[in-house]
């Protein structure tokens, strides 16, 4: 059973590049989340969907989009990277029951 | 707007030394009251969802408790695996599908 599956578990990147985290999973849930995680910040929501079709703004979607063209597909794109986005990012998703099902993190540095 | 408090930052117990991680909440109307368990490198994993105060949940040597404010969650006679930062987070009825996490609490447990 694989749930969420994030790509890549880590990448250095330059500033100013184009930087997309995949997310997948196979639990075939509605809803899916990106949280960024920062040392003494905790989770913080940067874009979710309801469903397919749909996405809204968290609490620090500035310099990310993301779309969602199908069920189990839920990519994060950072535009133009700076080095305030580095950090870890965890995809989730959920079903009815609210708990959220997180994938391993894909760890970003920008220098 | 939602918010998520947990204290202490750390704890550090002895082997068998029973304790209490508390997390004070504000929510506009509470829908749910998530603990989850992170060890380092990994995703959070799901532990309890509370509803409703007076609500208890327990699993192994964890029991979460939730009031109108706060939840706690206890640690009975804990262990070294029981090490890992146990991350509090609130879904709200006006919030509609964002739920917001509390920074967390390490906890390290000695032998």
């Amino acid at each position: 059973i694989a749930g969420i599956t994030q790509a890549p578990t880590s990448q250095i990147l330059a500033a100013g590049r184009r930087m997309t985290l995949r997310c997948t999973q196979d639990m075939r849930h509605n809803a899916m989340y990106w949280y960024r995680q920062d040392l003494g910040l905790g989770l913080r929501l940067i874009h979710y969907s309801n469903t397919a079709g749909t996405t809204g703004k968290g609490e620090v979607p500035d310099g990310y989009s993301v779309s969602r063209a199908n069920t189990d597909d839920f990519p994060l794109t950072l535009a133009s990277a700076v080095p305030s986005q580095t950090s870890v990012y965890f995809c989730a998703s959920s079903g009815d029951t609210g708990e959220l099902f997180f994938g391993e993190g894909s760890r970003l540095t920008v220098l | 707007e939602d918010q998520v408090t947990q204290s202490p930052e750390a704890l550090r117990l002895q082997e068998g030394e029973s304790s209490s991680l508390n997390c004070s909440y504000t929510v506009s109307g509470l829908r749910g009251l998530f603990w989850y368990r992170q060890d380092p490198g990994k995703g959070p994993e799901f532990l309890f969802t509370l509803y409703s105060a007076g609500e208890e949940k327990e699993k192994e040597r964890l029991k979460a408790t939730l009031t109108k404010k706060e939840s706690f969650l206890h640690i009975t006679a804990p262990k070294p695996e029981d090490s890992a930062t146990y991350l509090c987070a609130v879904d709200g009825l006006r919030g509609g599908f964002k739920t917001i996490f509390g920074a967390g609490t390490r906890l390290f447990v000695k032998a």
